[in-house]
């Protein structure tokens, strides 16, 4: 699986869009990038995934590059509930087994009033 | 409710006690994985089961051990073996392979004294 640099921290002002970078710049055709995040001491929870197309959900929006090197998860209206560790993952769905997930360090996104 | 659950929340032992954390799914899921969080570091995977009655293990699992008799349950047990057994435990279930989303439970704090 494709290894993810994320920037270790970031802070965004609540109610103002949060822009989460990750750069995978050895990503190949058949991996998929996921986004999980983790509120302190609570187990992570699934946001959104993709495969080229940008992608939107009740949660976030992700926005992949056309070459695929890089993407950004953006969460439109921050809240301090959104304040956590974010997760970019890459893997692929055909030759990764039984679907296990390797988490890096993430990005800790501090949410301010 | 739908979900995976994890008993219990905190867990002390003594050094040289093994000691099983539970894990139960009630999402119909075949896949489930346990994952090991050290202080302000990501997730390792230590085993993961494809489907009852069979399990792998993951990048960790040394000093680890886990059965898989029923779809809805996986239990892990840490050892007298594992060195540094002190850390946060989270299990995950999936419906791999139709879906690889995984759904995580509230996690165990595990503290050996």
């Amino acid at each position: 699986d494709a290894k993810t640099t994320q920037p270790p921290s970031m802070d965004c002002a609540e109610g103002r869009a949060a822009n989460l970078p990750c750069n995978h710049s050895t990503i190949s055709g058949n991996e998929y990038v996921y986004w999980y995040r983790q509120i302190h001491s609570q187990g992570p929870q699934y946001i959104i995934h993709g495969l080229k197309n940008n992608e939107t959900n009740e949660m976030a929006s992700l926005i992949i590059t056309e070459d695929r090197k890089s993407s950004t998860l953006i969460l439109p209206h921050a809240t301090l509930r959104d304040t956590a560790v974010y997760y970019c993952i890459v893997r692929s769905r055909i030759y990764n087994q039984g679907g296990k997930l390797i988490f890096g360090q993430g990005t800790e996104l501090s949410v301010k009033p | 409710d739908g979900g995976i659950t994890q008993s219990p929340k905190y867990l002390f032992r003594k050094e040289g006690q093994n000691v099983t954390l539970s894990c139960e799914q009630n999402l119909n899921h075949d896949a489930m994985y346990w994952y090991r969080q050290d202080p302000g570091q990501g997730l390792r995977l230590i085993y993961y089961s494809q489907i009852v009655n069979d399990f792998q293990k993951g990048d960790i699992a040394e000093g680890y051990s886990v059965s898989r008799e029923k779809k809805e349950s996986f239990p892990l047990t840490v050892t007298s073996a594992q060195k540094n057994p002190t850390a946060f435990y989270l299990c995950a279930s999936s419906g791999w392979p139709t879906s690889d989303t995984q759904y995580f439970g509230p996690g165990t704090r595990l503290t050996v004294l």
